[in-house]
């Protein structure tokens, strides 16, 4: 068990190019979220699936975000025509289903310019 | 609407005892979680309650009362390693953690 891991750490991208962020969550995590954090905030609900099935998304997210879990195992967000306001550091979490224990990779951080 | 509430900054001294506040209005209830994060890194977990009352974790403890929409963290025996942001979020009806601002604590020799 090696924890949520996400890739890159880091992604410096020029405004208008379209970026995409992997997470792979702890093994046998059914759940999995995407939550996006800006400096001073908490992180901000984007989406999350349970296997391969997208639950929810938030309403407060553009249409150029998307996110896949074609498998149910590893998951991809992309980000098209990337904006300034879409610089952020976006965190993964993934839990089991039978419990309570949300656990969180160290992020990506978008900056873009 | 999804509202929680908590201060933006605080400080203490090392060795000091440190009580951070959380106020919530939810769209559903499923449990509130704590969480610590250093700068730059990933949230770790502190603590959970979905029933009113005190959970005790070695330095550090966390209160819930569900009536009130009301918690804290309770961190006792301040290290300089605590120097960190703390969040409060809340499990809502739909599975998801919708998370307060986060409390920037600076602990001072």
């Amino acid at each position: 068990d090696t924890g949520v891991s996400q890739d890159p750490r880091h992604k410096i991208t020029k405004r208008g190019q379209n970026v995409t962020f992997r997470c792979d969550p702890i093994s046998e995590h059914n759940r999995l979220y995407w939550y996006r954090q800006t400096l001073g905030q908490g992180p901000e609900f984007l989406t999350y699936f349970q296997n391969e099935a997208q639950l929810e998304k938030s309403r407060l997210l553009s249409d150029r975000f998307s996110a896949e879990r074609p498998k149910g195992s590893f998951s991809t967000l992309e980000i098209q025509r990337t904006e300034q306001g879409d610089s952020a550091m976006y965190l993964c979490a993934s839990r089991p289903e039978l419990n309570y224990g949300y656990t969180f990779g160290s992020g990506t951080r978008l900056t873009v310019v | 609407g999804q509202n929680i509430d908590q201060p933006t900054e605080m400080t203490a001294t090392e060795g000091a005892i440190v009580q951070i506040n959380c106020t919530y209005q939810t769209s559903g209830f499923n449990g509130l979680f704590w969480y610590q994060q250093h700068a730059g890194e990933a949230p770790t977990f502190l603590s959970y309650n979905v029933l009113d009352g005190l959970e005790e974790k070695g330095r550090f403890s966390s209160f819930l009362s569900r009536s009130k929409g009301y918690s804290y963290l309770l961190l006792k025996e301040l290290q300089m390693k605590d120097s960190a942001s703390y969040l409060c979020a809340v499990r809502d009806n739909t599975d998801k953690l919708i998370f307060g601002t986060g409390t920037r604590l600076q602990v001072f020799p």
